[in-house]
């Protein structure tokens, strides 16, 4: 059975730093990963998708890698800013087969950018 | 509509109520998936329908919960006799297609909490 794990479960940060956070997989046999952030009492927004033939996804600030094989991916955050607080999931999606189609979820990353 | 709508936005109801909980997903998107969201457990898959049926109903944790979609839309997700453990918040998500490329796109949700 998949299990997604994120490190660490809480950080925080003064604004204008760089951050990562990491995001592990235990079956390296996925479709793609998905980096998504929630603000509270709301659902997700979708930051990044990466395949899983791609290293790497970058818009704006953010940049997430994947690396299938010892299954880990990484989001980067640049210059942070307050809006950035949230709580960060990564979610990957398996190969074909019964149940493709889910996404397995991390527990997240709650981020606090302080001014 | 712009993006997936779910109702009611919060739901409190009495242990042994049956309730339904809506989504109506992004026009035109043939992919639709029920999530919950459980404090300290993070987002477990429901189901997955594609059209009208649902290939992939492995997440659902009890046969008290069940799930349908009429014309390739809105879906309802119907809990019978609640229980106290059914307290979460429930996700919907769409996607274009089922194909392992599409991001999926989150609903706000709705906060269900069995007294």
């Amino acid at each position: 059975k998949q299990e997604v794990t994120q490190i660490p479960a809480a950080l925080s940060v003064p604004e204008g730093e760089n951050l990562v956070l990491n995001c592990s997989f235990t079956d390296s046999a996925i479709y793609n990963l998905q980096w998504f952030r929630q603000d509270p009492g709301k659902g997700l927004t979708s930051l990044l998708l990466i395949q899983s033939s791609q290293r790497e996804q970058t818009s704006g600030r953010l940049n997430a890698s994947l690396d299938k094989s010892s299954g880990r991916s990484t989001l980067y955050i640049a210059a942070s800013q307050p809006g950035d607080s949230a709580t960060y999931l990564c979610a990957v999606r398996h190969t074909p087969g019964a149940g493709s189609y889910q996404l397995t979820f991390g527990k997240g990353t709650k981020l606090s950018v302080i001014p | 509509g712009a993006g997936v709508s779910q109702s009611p936005s919060n739901k409190v109801t009495e242990k042994g109520k049956d309730v339904e909980l809506r989504c109506d997903p992004i026009s035109g998107h043939t992919a639709l998936y029920w999530y919950r969201q459980s404090l300290g457990q993070g987002l477990e898959f429901l189901i997955y329908f594609q059209g009208n049926s649902a290939p992939d109903k492995s997440g659902l944790p009890s046969d008290r919960f069940s799930a349908e979609r009429t014309g390739g839309s809105v879906s309802t997700l119907t809990i019978q006799r609640t229980q106290q453990e059914d307290s979460a918040v429930y996700l919907c998500a769409s996607s274009f297609a089922p194909g392992a490329h599409q991001p999926q796109h989150f609903g706000d949700g709705t906060r269900l909490s069995i007294l």
